[in-house]
């Protein structure tokens, strides 16, 4: 099976960086997605990550160490529309995605 | 460039009833998943489609959960009988055969 624990709630103000981290335990790894859903709407993806390292997208990044199954998604010069929630996923071999529980990103003025 | 659409968008059903939740992929995308949200949870793997042929189905939780996806396109996630526990948001997404899948708004079961 596949297990993946992320915090429940974040808090951070306009303009700051924060990381949420991701760690999974699964019994074959393909990669680490990272989805953002705004209440009432659809997940909508961010990044993925099949190889160790960093990757970035513009003011987010998403880092993978595939030895220690954890991952985080930094997110930079936080913006009150980044209010959200986060949701690390980790693929299957068909692509088929298992969700974390998810990260309530509260950004504050 | 229609992204993935779900009908219908709200279903309040009587216990016992079955029902029909249908899932319009973007044009062209080969792969789609279907995936049921319990609220503040993430989203919950039920199955997944290449073109026309199921390929896996090992989160559809009972036999009275079904999907098809005749031509390849369009597929419909049927639920037969349904229970009170089978309300949640149903959600399919659709991929071109990346790591990317694209959600659509979902389908809000209500069984009654």
């Amino acid at each position: 099976g596949q297990s993946l624990e992320q915090p429940s709630e974040v808090t951070a103000v306009e303009g700051a960086i924060v990381q949420i981290n991701c760690t999974y335990q699964t019994s074959g790894f393909y990669g680490l997605s990272w989805y953002q859903q705004h209440d009432g709407g659809a997940p909508t993806f961010l990044s993925y990550n099949a190889l160790d390292g960093l990757e970035e997208t513009g003011r987010f990044s998403s880092f993978l160490s595939r030895s220690d199954s954890y991952g985080y998604l930094l997110l930079q010069e936080l913006q009150m529309k980044d209010s959200a929630s986060y949701f690390c996923a980790v693929r299957g071999s068909a692509r088929q995605l298992t969700f974390g529980s998810g990260t309530q990103l509260t950004v504050l003025p | 460039g229609a992204g993935v659409s779900q009908s219908p968008r709200y279903k309040v059903t009587k216990r016992g009833q079955d029902v029909a939740l249908r899932c319009d992929p973007i044009s062209g995308h080969v792969s789609l998943y279907w995936y049921r949200q319990a609220l503040g949870q993430g989203p919950e793997f039920l199955t997944y489609f290449n073109y026309e042929a199921q390929q896996d189905k090992s989160g559809l939780p009972n036999d009275r959960f079904s999907a098809e996806r005749p031509e390849g396109s369009i597929s419909t996630l049927t639920i037969q009988r349904t229970e009170q526990r089978d309300s949640a948001m149903y959600r399919c997404a659709s991929s071109l055969d990346t790591d990317t899948q694209y959600f659509g708004p979902g389908t809000r079961l209500t069984v009654l």
